[in-house]
């Protein structure tokens, strides 16, 4: 256990609905990453948060995705009218960044998505 | 970001060291290497990183060419529970923010 939780483990939807995932970081950690990884592939970065500021957004975040980090903390990913191509693991990672720039992440256990 | 090579799979037996290989030849002079392993159904987990010097810690070490267009993780005593998917990654040091995975090395460890 890294200390970094995610809510739920495992979502099961039908094409066209709305899912959310919650991810709490470890505390204090500023920084807050969403990563996305298919069967056999390796993480795909999505965005990240440095305390409550969306600082990066990758080409795989489209127009139904939306993140956010209120307050800092907790963060939520909302997919909007799901479709089966977003069947995943959508995995979240924590990090306190310093003055280096080799700050360590820590993942939590993935939300595993299957949309029907 | 720069790109790392590694092998698809690679097998050790249970007691034995694991040399786990990555070719970065493009690396830039402010890369650092970086390797994370995923345990099955878990999120990745940070193993270690360097930039020049060979590094050591309790889970492994790095040893990294001279030229540093290469470079090796080393596993002394593999068990069991070293069975994963090892990533080699490349950061750059004025911005390591996001990782970028590739496929990765699958590890078999036979008992």
């Amino acid at each position: 256990d890294t200390g970094v939780s995610q809510d739920p483990r495992h979502k099961i939807t039908k094409r066209g609905q709305n899912v959310t995932f919650r991810c709490d970081p470890i505390s204090e950690h500023n920084r807050l990453y969403w990563y996305r990884q298919t069967l056999g592939q390796g993480p795909e970065f999505l965005t990240y948060f440095q305390n409550e500021a969306q600082l990066e957004k990758s080409r795989l975040l489209s127009d139904r995705f939306s993140a956010e980090r209120p307050k800092g903390s907790f963060s939520t990913l909302e997919i909007q009218r799901t479709e089966q191509g977003d069947s995943a693991m959508y995995l979240c990672a924590s990090s306190l960044i310093g003055r280096g720039a080799q700050e360590t992440q820590y993942f939590g256990p993935g939300t595993r998505l299957l949309v029907l | 970001d720069a790109k790392t090579t590694q092998p698809n799979s690679m097998e050790s037996n249970e007691e034995e060291p694991v040399h786990l290989p990555c070719n970065h030849s493009t690396i830039s002079g402010t890369d650092y290497i970086h390797w994370y392993r995923q345990l099955p159904s878990q999120g990745p987990e940070y193993v270690i990183h360097g930039l020049t010097s060979n590094v050591n810690n309790r889970m492994a070490s790095l040893a990294i060419a001279e030229d540093r267009k290469s470079s090796t993780l080393i596993l002394h005593r593999a068990t069991l529970r070293d069975a994963a998917v090892y990533y080699c990654i490349l950061r750059d040091h004025l911005d390591g923010n996001k990782l970028v995975f590739g496929a990765g090395t699958i590890l078999r460890v036979k008992s």
